[in-house]
């Protein structure tokens, strides 16, 4: 199973662009590269996921390196709504069809904080 | 799509009390199923996950249980309450979380 490395937190301003970054040296040939949000007392809500190169969608954007021990969830313009946490997940995808035996296994995450 | 549902919202018991917590899953058949804890600010530990009716397997040993009767439904017991218990449980399937169970034993 991969473990993924990612800062504990960060600071950002209303309006600019986020991009926080995730190691994941050990990634498999099949391992999907999975993002997601969560608010205070809330369930993580899916964001986006991604295999190689780039994946975007009306809320992040993924970037993923050729050698893909990496990735980096971009947010275009933040708001004060966008502080949460986010976590990187690694392995099969968390969305697929019943069976399997992949476990989506959340690390600490990243607390991302937007000021005013 | 499918939608996770959970209760009760919150739930205050004393130590020693005994728990029960019940997630079920609408629009979707046979999902694998999972039960998260995450204590305050720390990220989320896998309790149990279950691949099928009456198959549970534990990830991290404690005074909790889990079974899961149904197809879709998906249970956390406990017998004794421990106040490291406290904290909010999720119940995931399909990469899709519950909105979750804020525990406080006192």
């Amino acid at each position: 199973l991969a473990k993924t490395t990612q800062p504990i937190s960060m600071d950002s301003y209303e309006g600019q662009e986020v991009n926080i970054t995730c190691s994941h040296n050990n990634i498999a040939t099949n391992d999907y590269i999975t993002w997601y949000q969560q608010f205070p007392s809330q369930g993580p809500r899916f964001i986006i996921q991604g295999y190689k190169t780039k994946v975007t969608n009306e809320v992040a954007s993924l970037f993923i390196p050729a050698d893909r021990k990496s990735s980096t969830l971009s947010l275009p313009r933040v708001s004060l709504s966008d502080t949460a946490v986010y976590y990187c997940l690694v392995g099969d995808s968390p969305r697929q069809a019943s069976g399997g035996s992949y476990i989506p296994t959340f690390g600490r995450g990243t607390s991302l904080i937007v000021h005013p | 799509s499918q939608t996770i549902h959970q209760w009760p919202a919150t739930l205050v018991q004393p130590v020693g009390s005994p728990l029960s917590l019940e997630c079920t899953v609408e629009g979707t058949s046979n999902p694998n199923l999972y039960w998260y804890r995450q204590a305050a600010g720390r990220g989320l530990q896998l309790l149990f996950y279950s691949v099928g009716i009456g198959q549970i397997s534990s990830e991290v040993p404690q005074n909790l249980s889990a079974s899961r009767p149904q197809d879709r439904q998906f249970i956390l017991s406990s017998k004794k309450l421990l106040l490291s218990d406290s904290g909010f449980y999720l119940c995931a399937a399909h990469g899709v979380f519950g909105p979750g169970t804020r525990l406080t034993v006192l």
